[in-house]
């Protein structure tokens, strides 16, 4: 079966500061793959997708960029850290058709 | 732009009930549709899905109901238990796109014992 990680589970980060955000994918191959925010009580804003290794789509132009350096595993970074980045971090995956996409734990990031 | 919206951010229903909770989605070309759960501080997981050449298609208590002609979409809980107190989501695939879904702000369920 299919397993989704992602780490750190909470963060707690000073503004200016860099990040580092995990995702990677057991059980499966070729998979999409995706990078949500939520703010608290808010719905799910999609950052980034990427289908393949090294192809990554941005869809909110922020201070945020995301890599794909393997098959299962997706990175979202930050040289510089806003207050505004402070949210609920969502790693999801879907196959090949792209339609039903299966969500990881989540990262809680914090920045003050 | 396209969206997809929920009528009601928040619903409070007794424990045995039945719970419906709605979604309205205004592109029409929408071919498949999926309802989320999503329980304080964890990620959302799948309930049911359906693709736009059904009406209706149910699961384990859940049932889902789709109205094309009003753009309308259902979940409907039956027998509402306290755990499925949490935020429910619809989220729509447009069908340009493979790969993007757009979720709706989601819905709070409270379930009361």
């Amino acid at each position: 079966s299919q397993t989704i990680h992602q780490w750190p589970a909470t963060l707690v980060q000073p503004v200016g500061s860099p990040l580092s955000l995990e995702c990677t994918v057991e059980g499966t191959s070729n998979p999409n793959l995706y990078w949500y925010r939520q703010a608290a009580g808010r719905g799910l804003q999609l950052l980034f997708y990427s289908v393949g290794i090294g192809q990554i789509s941005s869809e909110v132009p922020q201070n945020l960029s995301a890599s794909r350096p393997q098959d299962r595993q997706f990175i979202l970074s930050s040289k510089k850290l806003l207050l505004s980045d402070s949210g609920f971090y969502l790693c999801a995956w879907s196959d090949g058709s792209g339609y039903e996409q299966y969500f990881g734990p989540g990262t809680r990031l914090t920045v003050t | 732009g396209e969206s997809v919206g929920l009528h009601l951010p928040t619903l409070s229903v007794q424990e045995g009930d039945n719970s419906i909770i709605n979604c309205a989605y205004s592109n029409s070309a929408s071919d498949y549709f999926i309802w989320y759960k999503q329980e304080s501080g964890k990620g959302p997981q799948f309930i049911i899905d359906i693709r736009s050449n059904m009406d209706k298609r149910q699961g384990q208590r859940v049932t889902v109901l789709l109205n094309k002609t009003v753009k309308h979409l259902s979940l409907q809980i039956a027998a509402t238990q306290p755990g499925d107190s949490a935020v429910y989501f619809c989220a729509e695939n447009s069908g340009g796109s493979n790969y993007k879904l757009t979720f709706g702000k989601g819905t709070l369920l409270t379930v009361n014992p």
